[in-house]
């Protein structure tokens, strides 16, 4: 069964700070993807990585970086905490990313910046 | 601009009875249509999926059925059971400048014992 784990389950931080999340997969998976849910928005794609050092922008970038040194770990970098990023933030995995394959979720990290 | 679009934010059912979530999306280029279920404090699961080629798709309880001309589709949870109360997001694939998975806002079943 593949398994997504996710570093911190809560994490308080201040404004201005540099955050890192974490996310780890065990399955071998290309794809890793960087996600926040937020009430009445849904889950809003912040970056992807289709291999090892690659990396694409997905839908809200601003404020956020990626780094993927390794296969099995993607990391979520917000250079400059804001309080309009507090959210959860979900990280998935999959195989390739094409055709009816679903993606596998971690736990999510819920964030609160102060 | 909202590519796929739940416009129920919330859904109450009786237990045993059928429960109906709906999810319309405005890009015909979508190739494939996901089901995800997420309880509190975990992440989505995956549920079910039907191709743009199909109207229907069946997996025990979870039934999705896909009007293409409609731009339409809906998850049917027949009996519904309590353990079904979750968040259910619907999601679509496909070549849309990126092979991204596009979700929208979810809707939280409640299913009533």
């Amino acid at each position: 069964d593949v398994k997504v784990t996710q570093s911190s389950r809560y994490l308080v931080k201040r404004t201005g700070e540099k955050v890192f999340l974490e996310c780890v997969q065990d399955m071998d998976h290309e794809n890793m993807f960087w996600y926040r849910q937020d009430p009445g928005l849904g889950l809003r794609l912040i970056y992807f990585s289709y291999d090892v050092k690659m990396k694409e922008k997905g839908d809200i970038p601003e404020g956020y970086s990626v780094s993927r040194e390794k296969k099995e770990r993607f990391s979520l970098i917000l250079e400059s905490a804001s309080t309009n990023q507090t959210s959860m933030y979900l990280c998935a995995s999959s195989l390739t990313g094409t055709g009816p394959e679903a993606q596998h979720f971690g736990d999510g990290t819920r964030l609160s910046i102060l | 601009d909202q590519q796929v679009k739940q416009n129920s934010p919330s859904l109450s059912v009786q237990e045993g009875r059928i429960s109906i979530l709906n999810c319309d999306y405005t890009n015909s280029m979508f190739d494939y249509f996901l089901w995800y279920k997420k309880y509190p404090a975990e992440g989505p699961t995956f549920l079910i999926s039907i191709s743009s080629i199909k109207d229907k798709n069946e997996d025990g309880r979870f039934t999705v059925f896909l009007n293409k001309s409609a731009k339409h589709l809906s998850l049917h949870i027949v009996p519904s059971q309590p353990g079904d109360s979750a968040v259910y997001f619907c999601a679509a694939k496909g070549y849309t400048g990126g092979f991204k998975t596009i979700f929208g806002a979810g809707t939280r079943l409640f299913v009533k014992a």
